[in-house]
């Protein structure tokens, strides 16, 4: 069984279009992160979400917002793509109020292209 | 602000090699170290997972050491294998840090040759 699951897993898509990447996991976690893996393939934050609290990265755009239907799942929204978008984006999830100290399981990636 | 380097950026051995890969931190207040694997097109894999406490951790042919105070990692590698080929990325939790982000390096690409 797959923990972390991301749909798509491949995205192309052109600029300014609005776009959802899917995300769930059947770990039974409580929080969830977005981490962006750029051309360089340097990995880094956007948000991580539990259900008391959003942490946005400062650096993430606000066209950028994550959306948790429930505790399993958490979807990322893009609001008029730019070239710059073009990414991996990782999900992952961990247990919640000791997440400092537990290991993240990471989804297999959805590799966006915006043209 | 945490700065986590990876050094060498690529390293290419033979198989059967005994290896070291190197993870160095700028702040030392840190909840944990964790190593993860990631392949060519794929999502990353948790290797081992160091709480600021441990000086070490052990699994399989794999064995990665903490030293807080002079802020490194290191991540060895025994008896290498071709399927051991993949990038290696280092990351910290940070004291401060939000809900257990990861602050990641860029990774340290290794090849494996038969």
């Amino acid at each position: 069984d797959t923990a972390v699951s991301q749909t798509p897993k491949y995205l192309v898509t052109q600029m300014g279009n609005d776009k959802s990447i899917k995300c769930e996991q059947n770990l039974g976690h409580d929080t969830m992160y977005w981490y962006k893996q750029d051309s360089k393939k340097f990995l880094k934050i956007m948000f991580s979400y539990n259900n008391k609290e959003l942490i946005i990265n400062e650096t993430v755009p606000n066209r950028f917002s994550p959306k948790s239907p429930d505790k399993a799942h958490l979807n990322l929204h893009i609001n008029s793509l730019e070239l710059g978008d073009s990414a991996v984006y990782f999900c992952a999830s961990s247990r919640a109020g000791t997440g400092q100290k537990e290991t993240q399981y990471f989804g297999p990636g959805t590799r966006l292209l915006v043209l | 602000k945490q700065e986590v380097t990876q050094i060498p950026a690529a390293l290419s051995v033979p198989e059967g090699e005994n290896l070291v890969l190197n993870c160095s931190f700028t702040d030392s207040a840190i909840y944990n170290l964790q190593w993860f694997r990631q392949d060519p097109g794929k999502g990353l894999t948790s290797l081992l997972l160091i709480q600021s406490s441990q000086r070490e951790q052990t699994s399989g042919r794999l064995n990665a050491s903490l030293d807080k105070s002079s802020g490194r990692s290191t991540l060895y590698i025994a008896a290498s294998q071709p399927g051991d080929s993949a990038t290696y990325l280092c990351a910290v939790i940070q004291y401060g840090g939000s809900q257990g982000n990861l602050i990641f390096g860029k990774g340290t690409k290794l090849s494996v040759k038969p």
